[in-house]
């Protein structure tokens, strides 16, 4: 059965460095998702991906975040200056398979925690 | 106002007995569709069970079965014969709109369900 993948599983990062989160969805999906959990907390959206461009996006998504699906399978989420407050677990996910009986519910990768020190 | 409301943050079930986990929403938009997620403690979200705003029936899923209550805008997951396994934080979601429409799913805040021997 298809997944969502995403890398890396952990990653530990400095405040104010760089970071790119990966995730390849499943071929078949049309809309695309991410989503960030603070530790204890509820899943909260940042953004959405459709037809390559951002389809809405959440008040936590600023000018630090951006997304893009350069290659038509990857689809990326960079975190440019990240703070201590960016430490969480990522949530990848996808949505929407035309011409199957899909109820829009979100299949989501097994997430990608960042640690930020 | 929340979108959605779980108000019990924890519970606790005996081992083979049946549990249900409240939630409720808001919302205006006649075509939406409630979701269950279960996360374990290794952190992944697995989708349990799904209800569309349409469908006359409440939807089950083996032991997993919604009650869905539209005039009272309730939609509470109903587990029976707990298992050991079971035990994990589950969360309600909803989309608004229908269901190829990309919308983002927001999530209530969870339950911790705690299944003892």
């Amino acid at each position: 059965e298809p997944e969502v993948t995403q890398t890396p599983s952990h990653q530990v990062t400095q405040m104010g460095q760089e970071v790119i989160l990966r995730c390849v969805p499943i071929s078949n999906h049309l809309y695309f998702y991410w989503y960030r959990q603070i530790l204890g907390q509820k899943v909260e959206f940042l953004v959405s991906f459709y037809n390559n461009e951002i389809s809405e996006k959440s008040e936590i998504f600023d000018d630090q975040f951006s997304v893009e699906r350069p290659d038509g399978s990857n689809f990326t989420l960079k975190i440019r200056s990240t703070k201590l407050e960016d430490s969480a677990m990522y949530f990848c996910a996808g949505a929407w398979n035309p011409g199957a009986d899909d109820t829009g519910e979100l299949f989501f990768g097994e997430g990608s925690r960042l640690t930020v020190l | 106002a929340q979108k959605i409301t779980q108000t019990q943050p924890g519970m606790f079930v005996q081992e083979k007995e049946a549990v249900t986990l409240d939630c409720t929403y808001d919302t205006s938009d006649p075509s939406y569709g409630l979701f269950w997620y279960k996360q374990p403690s290794s952190g992944e979200m697995i989708f349990l069970i799904y209800q569309g705003s349409y469908d006359q029936q409440n939807a089950t899923e083996g032991r997993y079965s919604l009650n869905f209550q539209k005039a009272r805008k309730s939609a509470n997951l109903v587990i029976s014969a707990s298992q050991l396994g079971d035990s994990a934080m589950y969360f309600c979601a909803m989309r608004e709109g229908w269901e190829a429409s990309g919308s983002r799913l927001t999530f209530g805040e969870g339950t911790q369900l705690t299944v003892n021997p």
